[in-house]
């Protein structure tokens, strides 16, 4: 299994600052994925993020809005750049881990931004 | 493309019922898993199974059972004797190709278990 933590767990921005989330595993893993919930919504892929590689972006998300940076295998950091209301999400990061491949989520950063 | 569609967005039962949460998949993908995960208030994504396509046999833990049924497309999930703390979001959720690719999430559905 993997342990993942999230700081900060949650904060209040004003619109047009830059907020950079970070994502901690205690072990080493090849597949990170950033996830943002909006509220009462579903979960949709933000990115992919590969230790060694550029993050692959979904559609809908652009690396200047929502850059991404995987400096080694344990960890990895979102930034949520020029924010407006509309960002106020949950973001998780995910990793995938063991040998069956299970699916891990961190708990999660909740922000709102005003 | 994959898709998943959890058709029921809220369901409210009470405490001791039993209670399905439908999931309908689409793929073309020959290989994928299924996952059902839960959302409690708090937030966080807590795993409750995972099924490869391949593996179409029922599954039993404690109060959960899930039916996997191919010719349907559909992981249904099934509560039995319904508790308050069973009170949360779930989503089930499709990864194509092998088990470590990216999910795609359903809608949710909120699961109310009243006492």
């Amino acid at each position: 299994s993997a342990v993942i933590s999230q700081k900060p767990s949650r904060d209040i921005c004003q619109r047009g600052t830059s907020l950079t989330i970070q994502c901690q595993v205690d072990s080493q893993v090849t597949m990170m994925f950033w996830y943002r919930q909006q509220p009462g919504q579903s979960l949709t892929l933000i990115a992919t993020a590969n230790q060694g590689s550029e993050a692959t972006y979904e559609s809908g998300f652009v690396i200047d809005k929502f850059p991404i940076s995987r400096p080694n295998l344990t960890f990895s950091t979102l930034t949520v750049s020029n924010m407006s209301p509309e960002d106020s999400s949950i973001y998780l990061c995910s990793v995938v881990a063991g040998s069956s491949y299970e699916q891990y989520f961190g708990p999660g950063t909740r922000l709102t931004v005003t | 493309a994959q898709k998943v569609t959890q058709a029921q967005t809220e369901i409210s039962v009470v405490e001791k019922e039993d209670v399905t949460l439908d999931c309908v998949y689409e793929t073309r993908d020959t290989t994928y898993y299924l996952f059902w995960y839960k959302q409690p208030p708090s937030g966080e994504l807590v795993f409750l199974i995972r099924r490869n396509s391949f593996d179409e046999q029922n599954e039993i833990s404690g109060r959960y059972s899930w039916n996997f049924q191919k010719s349907t497309s559909s992981f249904n999930f099934t509560i039995t004797a319904s508790q308050v703390v069973d009170s949360a979001v779930y989503f089930c959720a499709l990864s194509e190709g092998n088990a470590g690719n990216m999910l795609t999430f359903g809608g949710g559905t909120r699961l109310m278990v009243k006492p």
